[in-house]
């Protein structure tokens, strides 16, 4: 079984200044992560994913994140914030084995920037 | 392309009451999902499909929900009798096959129940 924290309930930022989510898993296979983001009252949009490879993997909308197996991380990170960018951001695992791609999803981070 | 369509957008009942949900997945996506998205809380699964057979539905409270994919396209979620505890979105998804696949969702279902 998989389990996802995200370790903060809700960041304020100004706008144009950086931020990091920060996303910590536990499982005991090899897993896929992404990350998601839900604008008020819509569905869930895909931001990232890491499947393989580079550790260091760029979304949508100048978010990236990177993925650090000693550390069971996948903390999600943008460089300069904009207001449109306030919405709830999710990170999700599946387990690489299971053909099914079931998704266990964190509690989600709420990102409010201020002006 | 389309994205999955989902209806109705809300949806208010009282306790007791029956209700369902509809989904129309993205054209050519064999899987699909259904999700419980309580406030403050991330989605929580419900049911899978894989075409018109179910992959997993551990998470289904099988007393009071059932879902059903005929054909192996649009698929319905029916909650009887709702309880209040079953205030939530309901979010279907929708894939290609294959773990690393990302899932595709819809607007949801915003379920009130007084």
């Amino acid at each position: 079984a998989q389990s996802v924290t995200q370790l903060d309930s809700q960041v304020p930022v100004f706008e144009e200044a950086p931020v990091e989510l920060r996303c910590n898993y536990s499982s005991s296979v090899s897993v896929y992560l992404f990350w998601y983001v839900q604008y008020p009252n819509q569905g869930l949009q895909l931001l990232l994913k890491y499947l393989s490879g580079s550790t260091l993997v760029k979304g949508i909308n100048g978010f990236e994140a990177e993925f650090n197996k000693s550390q069971t991380s996948f903390h999600l990170r943008k460089p300069s914030v904009h207001i449109s960018d306030t919405a709830e951001y999710f990170c999700a695992v599946s387990d690489r084995a299971n053909a099914g791609n079931m998704l266990t999803f964190g509690g989600g981070t709420r990102l409010m920037v201020k002006p | 392309e389309a994205g999955v369509a989902q209806s109705p957008r809300y949806k208010i009942i009282e306790k007791r009451q029956s209700v369902a949900f509809w989904c129309n997945p993205i054209s050519g996506h064999a899987t699909l999902y259904w999700y419980q998205q309580i406030l403050g809380q991330g989605p929580k699964l419900l049911i899978q499909f894989q075409n018109n057979g179910v992959v997993d539905d551990s998470q289904l409270p099988k007393d009071r929900f059932s879902a059903e994919r005929l054909k192996g396209v649009d698929s319905t979620l029916k909650i009887q009798p709702a309880k209040l505890e079953d205030s939530a979105v309901y979010l279907c998804a929708s894939s290609d096959t294959g773990g690393n696949q990302p899932q595709h969702f819809g607007d949801g279902t915003r379920l009130s129940i007084l």
